[in-house]
């Protein structure tokens, strides 16, 4: 593993159903993030976590579910999922949450949701 | 609110220079990134300005004010692969990016 690996790399999901989203780093770097990128629009922040054990909410949290137990993997839980979460998912890490810290992505989870 | 502005798209000539303009009004600044973003891809970290002026790495600078909440990216010398999507993000008081929706860049030859 080298940097950030994200998986599955696609899915199509049927409204209502749980989905866990795995994003693992080997960096041993503390900030962890998850965001949803849709068309015409930034990046937009879901959960975070700032150091093993934390977890914080971002933007758009309603709908998903984060947990943080060790250093390298920051899974992102759809309880039930719904169309309009249909979008591409990046996980991204840095060092530290703040100062001249640059976010480093994995390559991204194309989700549908139908 | 927060809000990030960039322009939608742009188009350029191989060779030849572009500026990418970003503004922002954000609660807090701690930092301004550029990244860039090659459809189907991840973003990948192309500059950071926490302190007014210009900072230069290769053929990119990229330039903040922060007094006027403005800052630039700009490419020299274009190549083809620099078609791409250009995304600007504010670090607020919370320490979180704030993202703008990205330029996306064409040249042409």
């Amino acid at each position: 593993i080298a940097g950030i690996t994200q998986a599955p790399t696609s899915q199509i999901l049927a409204a209502g159903r749980r989905m866990t989203l795995r994003c693992t780093q080997d960096m041993r770097h503390n900030a962890m993030y998850w965001y949803r990128q849709d068309l015409g629009l930034g990046l937009r922040l879901i959960h975070y976590s700032n150091t093993a054990g934390t977890t914080g909410k971002g933007e758009v949290p309603d709908g998903y579910s984060v947990s943080r137990a060790n250093t390298d993997d920051f899974p992102l839980t759809l309880a039930s999922a719904v169309p309009s979460q249909t979008s591409v998912y990046f996980c991204a890490s840095s060092a530290e949450s703040g100062g001249y810290n640059e976010q480093f992505f994995g390559p991204g989870t194309r989700l549908t949701v139908l | 609110g927060q809000n990030i502005d960039q322009p939608t798209e742009m188009t350029a000539t191989e060779g030849a220079i572009v500026q990418i303009n970003c503004t922002y009004q954000t609660s807090g600044f701690n930092g301004l990134f550029w990244y860039q973003q090659h459809a189907g891809e991840a973003p990948t970290f192309l500059s950071y300005n926490v302190l007014d002026g210009l900072e230069e790495k290769g053929r990119f600078s990229s330039f903040l004010s922060r007094s006027k909440g403005y800052s630039y990216l700009l490419l020299k010398e274009l190549q083809m692969k620099d078609s791409a999507s250009y995304l600007c993000a504010v670090r607020d008081s919370n320490y979180q990016l704030i993202w703008g929706a990205g330029t996306k860049l064409i040249i042409k030859p």
